[in-house]
């Protein structure tokens, strides 16, 4: 069973530029985790989608962050401007409904300089 | 506010010890209770999960959930340096179905 695929694995952007972050979930998986870990710290959730809607989004600075799954499968989080204190890894992971057990994809490691 | 604590250590023990995780959580709502590792550079992987009071036990791993205390804690017996990683405990709510993670405890099992 492929796992949770996530894309770039590294991204390197000057502040005040846009990046964006690709995932696609484990076959099957309706949930969907974004994350965000500064180094040092336990990951902290942007925004859950359950499909194609929105579930949690009360961290997700909206000012600056934006996350779409059209289709319920892949999803796309964006950064736009990005500031120095992004610099972190954005994880995505996903589950089936209800269940709480989440798989991780390996992460995109973000440096804003 | 939900929120999930953790020491953050380094927790050292010597290969072969029992090393011991702890982690309390501040919502009583919390219905189910996760321990990831997380080897530096890499993403967390789900090692254990409980959902009722009392031990839970897999291999070398024993997971113990105290909900009157909200307490989780995890044993790991036998430790070996290959456990040396970051444990992050996390917390799941049925009514949320989100997770909130911990901190991590960073281990380190010396040979």
């Amino acid at each position: 069973e492929a796992g949770v695929a996530q894309s770039p694995r590294y991204k390197i952007i000057e502040k005040r530029q846009s990046v964006a972050f690709w995932c696609n979930p484990i076959s099957g998986h309706a949930t969907l985790y974004w994350y965000q870990q500064i180094l040092g710290q336990g990951p902290k959730l942007l925004i859950q989608f359950q499909n194609n809607g929105v579930v949690d989004d009360s961290q997700l600075p909206k000012d600056r962050f934006s996350a779409e799954r059209l289709k319920g499968v892949d999803s796309t989080l964006k950064i736009q401007p990005a500031k120095l204190e992004d610099s972190a890894v954005y994880l995505c992971a996903s589950s089936l409904v209800g269940t709480g057990v989440a798989f991780f994809g390996q992460g995109t490691r973000l440096t804003v300089v | 506010q939900k929120e999930v604590e953790q020491n953050s250590g380094p927790l050292s023990v010597p290969e072969g010890a029992i090393a011991s995780l702890n982690c309390t959580y501040s919502d009583r709502g919390s219905q189910s209770f996760f321990w990831y590792r997380q080897y530096s550079g890499k993403s967390p992987e789900l090692i254990m999960s409980i959902y009722s009071n009392g031990d839970k036990e897999d291999g070398r791993f024993t997971a113990q959930l105290n909900k009157a205390s909200q307490y989780v804690s995890l044993l790991i017996r036998d430790s070996q340096p290959s456990d040396s990683a970051t444990y992050l405990c996390a917390s799941w709510g049925n009514y949320g179905q989100n997770f909130v993670f911990g901190p991590g405890t960073r281990l380190s099992v010396l040979p």
